[in-house]
Parts: structure tokens; C-alpha cells; sequence
């Protein structure tokens, strides 16, 4: 168990819509990263928080955007989706400069 | 721009036998490097962490290496078995705070 629990599993929408993902890491106090995960690739890095604030970001457009609650919780929102964010969404904590937990991710389709 | 190379075909090799996965960086400095282990659907899980100032890391039937001259990181699975078939990512960090950068990844199938 890593700890660390994303909502929901799969999720399934159209171009255009929003779409909100939910992580709950299982202890506080760490890092909480979202990473994008397309189909034969690699995870790549959106964004991270830390004590409720943005620290790092990645290459993805204002489309993405993230919130870090005073319980650790993060939420990672998408607007206006695109054929092309359908993938596997990662969430995971860590403290800096160590290994990563990851959760199960959210798989995200759009038609 | 930053690259990172894994092995892109498949891996495949006999129970027993030892597989080495091979993951190289370009136009990066990376303080630490990690390897994680991901099986369809779930997320990646993490295996081991070497420095840039360590050359050699080992846990149970794996060893890592790191030579930062050549830009490269080995990754060994000796007595390998068949619940070792999965896809292996290499992960590079550069401190700070915890933005990992993933190679695709290599898959490996461990026959019996």
C-alpha cells in the first residue's frame, strides 16, 4: 500500500468538458505530484504542491490547474479537454528528494 | 532539451538468468536517480534510489549502478523469476523539491 488513495478510477468525457481528480495521500506532510501517464510512456511531470502551494511545474498548459488542501489532499483540474489528455493520471507524495508513492492514477477518456 | 533512454524494445529472457536494463541521459545533471517497477494498470512503485555521488546500490536481487561520466544507469534483476515481467522507468531528480523526470520505460518478460 502506498498511501496514497486517487478518485475516481475511470472517468470518461467529452471534448470541451472539465474534469476534476482527487488524491488523498495517507500521511501529511510530504510533496504532492500530479503527473500525466499517455499510453507507452513515461510519467511526465504537471505540477507539485507543498504546504498548499504550487513549488514546481511542468510543461502543461493554464488548462491544468491544482489545488493542495490543509489536510494534504490535491485536486488536479483539467478545462476545455482535449482528445489528447486521455491518459493515465498519476498522483504522488513523497518528502523532497525522495522516493515517490504513487498512487493507482485515474484513467481519463475522451471521446 | 533533457532526454532520457530506455531500452524501447521488450526484454525477454529465462527464469534464472540475470536482466540488465539500461537507462541514458542527455543534457542533465541529475542529483539522484531512481527506478520504479509498474504493472499494467497501477501505478509505478518504487524499487531503488542511487545518488550522484554513489556508484552502486543493491537491495535483495537487484543492483543499481550510476556513472554519471558516460550519463548512464544500469539495473540488474539477478535470479531473475516470472513475477519480474513487468515495465521497469527510470526516474532522475535534480533536488530541490521532487520533480522527476521518467524515461518511457523498458519492459521485461521473464519466461520459465
Amino acid at each position: 500500500d502506498a498511501g496514497v488513495t486517487q478518485s475516481p478510477t475511470h472517468l470518461i468525457k467529452t471534448r470541451g468538458q472539465q474534469v476534476t481528480l482527487r488524491c488523498s495521500p495517507k500521511s501529511g506532510h510530504d510533496t504532492v505530484s500530479w503527473y500525466q501517464q499517455a499510453l507507452g510512456q513515461g510519467p511526465q511531470f504537471i505540477f507539485q504542491y507543498y504546504e498548499e502551494e504550487e513549488r514546481q511545474r511542468g510543461n502543461f498548459p493554464d488548462r491544468f490547474s491544482g489545488h493542495q488542501f490543509p489536510n494534504y489532499s490535491s485536486e488536479l483540474n483539467v478545462n476545455a479537454l482535449l482528445l489528447g489528455d486521455s491518459a493515465l493520471y498519476l498522483c504522488a507524495r513523497g518528502a523532497k528528494n525522495q522516493p515517490q508513492h504513487f498512487g493507482d492514477g485515474t484513467r481519463l477518456s475522451i471521446l | 532539451s533533457q532526454k532520457i533512454e530506455q531500452n524501447s524494445e521488450a526484454l525477454n529472457i529465462q527464469e534464472g538468468k540475470t536482466a540488465t536494463l539500461t537507462c541514458n541521459y542527455t543534457n542533465y545533471s541529475p542529483a539522484y536517480l531512481q527506478w520504479y517497477r509498474q504493472d499494467p494498470g497501477r501505478g509505478p512503485v518504487f524499487l531503488l534510489l542511487i545518488r550522484e555521488n554513489e556508484k552502486e546500490k543493491r537491495k535483495e536481487r537487484l543492483k543499481v549502478t550510476f556513472d554519471t561520466t558516460l550519463k548512464q544507469s544500469l539495473f540488474h534483476i539477478t535470479a531473475s523469476q516470472p513475477a519480474d515481467s513487468a515495465t521497469y522507468l527510470c526516474a532522475l531528480g535534480s533536488g530541490g523539491y521532487n520533480k522527476l523526470i521518467f524515461g518511457a520505460g523498458t519492459r521485461l518478460a521473464v519466461h520459465p
